[in-house]
């Protein structure tokens, strides 16, 4: 049973265009939705995260939309770059689970010149 | 800086053979976990710990025990290795307080022949 549904499973974009990844999910007890950055070779890094409490996050050219009562929530990058061709996992957790995620399966972006 | 240090980037065995995979973190974490990474899929919990010599089942616990006798270190343990669980193998810590972010260690590539 998937809990956290995650789309597309690649995008292509060019420079300067917005990246726009997308998850759903199904649990309403979740209440903690990060956002995990991962280049090749390396394990998965926290990008940015966001609690339902607000309806969007904004770090630099990174930005979490939340939609509570669609249960959905996504990633926008802003004017995106080479550098940022990686793979993008969502992920939800509720409190008191000693951090348990649950993860999408997972998003390859390709930022082209 | 957190570091998660997971003992082989690369690992071969054969079916049937008891694999060890050891993690260790520097940073007096409380919790630790065990994920596998397989294309498509994302990144599917195996174990994890919240304290030294205690563990919890993840979503894919088939097949796997995990070790932990002391708080830096966790240890995956492939009882008789089969096939199907050839994979990237990814360790990680985050304190026990709500909504703490993984960090991860840079994974092993485990083949099973």
């Amino acid at each position: 049973q998937q809990q956290v549904k995650q789309s597309p499973q690649s995008l292509i974009v060019q420079k300067g265009g917005i990246s726009i990844i997308n998850c759903a999910y199904e649990n309403t007890a979740f209440d903690y939705f990060p956002w995990y950055q991962q280049f090749p070779g390396k394990g998965p890094a926290l990008l940015i995260a966001i609690r339902p409490d607000v309806s969007e996050k904004k770090e630099g050219r990174f930005t979490i939309s939340f939609n509570k009562s669609a249960k959905q929530f996504s990633l926008h990058i802003m004017d995106s770059q080479p550098g940022d061709s990686a793979t993008y996992f969502c992920a939800a957790s509720r409190s008191g689970t000693a951090s348990k995620l649950t993860f999408g399966t997972g998003t390859r972006l390709q930022v082209t010149l | 800086d957190v570091k998660v240090t997971q003992s082989s980037r690369y690992l071969v065995k054969r079916t049937g053979e008891k694999v060890f995979l050891e993690c260790v973190q520097d940073m007096d974490h409380e919790n630790m976990f065990w994920y596998r990474q397989d294309p498509g899929l994302g990144l599917r919990l195996i174990y994890f710990s919240y304290d030294v010599k205690m563990k919890e089942k993840g979503d894919i616990p088939e097949g796997y025990s995990v070790s932990r006798e002391k708080k830096e270190r966790f240890s995956l343990i492939l009882e008789s290795a089969s096939t199907n669980q050839t994979s990237m193998y990814l360790c990680a810590s985050s304190r026990d307080r709500v909504n703490q972010p993984q960090h991860f260690g840079d994974g092993t590539r485990l083949s099973i022949l």
